[in-house]
């Protein structure tokens, strides 16, 4: 079975601290990887990952893969305290069309 | 980016009533849909794969007579929570892909509390 763990499970920062957020998975045929930022409701989208040392950025957020070492990390420069929200792993793999969530990182920024 | 609708955002209902859930992609056609249900402060627990024209698959340890899942079009997933109980009470959240390419799209949720 899928499984995807993230950690920490929770970090409180004070605005304008870098933080990074961990997710390890382990899969049968991997696909790709995704980030997700939730607020109060919905998840909203944020980084998918398939190809191993690639960054990808946006804005003051970024995201690698390491395909090898089975893990993904979300970077986040500059805190602002609209950051603050749970940020969700999430693994697709092939003939499984089904996302596998991990517990999630709750992330409080500080003013 | 693609919209997914989800009707209602909020609703209340007495114990042993039935309520239904409304999963709607509005600018694209969805052949699955996915039920997910999340308890406070937790993770997204996927309930079932809704797939059009066939029946859902239920994820291991959710009750497919009480939680029912039509999807019977392309654009449509319904998810009926039946003789709902107080411990049904939680946060809904649908999704959808375009297809496996792309991200998956979340509706708004619905937080369904059972008095």
């Amino acid at each position: 079975e899928d499984k995807v763990v993230q950690s920490p499970l929770s970090l409180v920062v004070h605005e304008g601290d870098t933080v990074t957020l961990n997710c390890s998975y382990e899969v049968t045929n991997f696909r790709s990887l995704l980030w997700y930022k939730q607020e109060k409701k919905a998840p909203t989208f944020l980084f998918m990952l398939t190809s191993s040392g690639i960054e990808k950025k946006s804005g003051r957020l970024s995201s690698i893969l390491d395909k090898k070492e089975l893990f993904s990390i979300l970077n986040i420069t500059a805190t602002q305290t609209g950051d603050s929200a749970i940020y969700l792993c999430a693994v697709d793999s092939f003939g499984n069309e089904k996302l596998t969530f991990g517990t999630g990182t709750r992330l409080t920024i500080i003013p | 980016g693609a919209v997914v609708s989800q009707h209602p955002s909020w609703v209340i209902c007495k114990s042993g009533t039935s309520v239904k859930i409304e999963c709607r992609s509005l600018d694209f056609q969805a052949t699955t849909m996915f039920w997910y249900r999340q308890f406070p402060k937790q993770s997204l627990m996927l309930m079932a794969t809704s797939n059009e024209g066939s029946k859902a698959t239920y994820e291991q340890g959710v009750e497919k007579d009480k939680f029912l899942i039509n999807h019977a079009s392309l654009t449509l997933s319904t998810l009926t929570v039946t003789s709902a109980h107080p411990e049904d009470s939680s946060f809904y959240i649908c999704s959808a892909r375009v297809n496996r390419d792309t991200e998956a799209f979340f509706g708004q949720g619905t937080r369904l509390t059972v008095v």
